[in-house]
């Protein structure tokens, strides 16, 4: 089964800096992963995917990710924040269901990280 | 092409009532799934429907069921609720393998 460890609940940082928020996956089939922003009283919206290919890969907002096989890792950055920035950030997993035969996927997230932008 | 919705947006219910929440997929879409987020455990997957059959189902009591629509729109009902159900419940529907479309939520509240 798969699962989604997002290191860090809670990162605050100052507008203009990097941030780096980071998520390790396990899953036993190579994985399709994701990164959502959840915006207060919203729903998930897609920052950005890697279903194959380029292990770098760039989302929307000035979002990007790098997907590292090795490491197991799919660790979200942009480089200069914005205060409009501030949501809560998810990392997810899509693997075969349980005894699916491989037929269909599920979706795995992890706990979630709070990114506070502060002016 | 519209979003995913969910009615209502907004519940307060009291324990041992039953509840039922609706969500419309995007058009085309065949998938719907729904997800239990709550401060304290996240996340977490409730069941996911294609084309009118349950295809995966979390780990969640028989109190909460679900069905799908031959439009592919879909309900959720909760019933007997507790107040551990307070929760904000997400839809999210699916074209294809991977990639979900999440609806605003509905936020539920029992008293």
């Amino acid at each position: 089964a798969q699962s989604v460890t997002q290191l860090g609940s809670h990162v605050s940082v100052s507008e203009g800096a990097l941030v780096l928020l980071r998520c390790n996956y396990s899953s036993s089939v190579p994985p399709y992963l994701f990164w959502y922003v959840q915006y207060p009283n919203q729903g998930l919206q897609l920052l950005l995917k890697y279903l194959s290919g380029s292990t770098l890969v760039k989302g929307i907002n000035g979002f990007e990710a790098e997907f590292n096989k090795s490491q197991t890792s799919f660790h979200l950055r942009k480089p200069s924040v914005h205060i409009s920035d501030t949501a809560e950030y998810f990392c997810a997993v899509s693997a075969p269901a349980l005894n699916s035969g491989g037929s269909n996927y599920k979706l795995t997230f992890g706990k979630g990280t709070l990114l506070t932008v502060n002016p | 092409k519209a979003g995913v919705t969910q009615t209502p947006r907004y519940l307060i219910k009291t324990r041992g009532q039953q509840v039922t929440l609706s969500c419309s997929p995007i058009s085309g879409h065949r998938s719907v799934s729904w997800y239990q987020q709550t401060p304290g455990q996240g996340l977490q997957f409730l069941f996911e429907y294609f084309s009118e059959t349950q295809r995966n189902k979390g780990n969640f009591p028989g109190r909460f069921s679900g069905r799908q629509f031959s439009n592919s729109r879909s309900e959720m009902n909760v019933s007997t609720l507790e107040l551990g159900d307070s929760a904000l419940y997400l839809c999210a529907s699916s074209g294809g393998r991977h990639e979900q479309f999440f609806g605003p939520g509905t936020r539920l509240t029992v008293l």
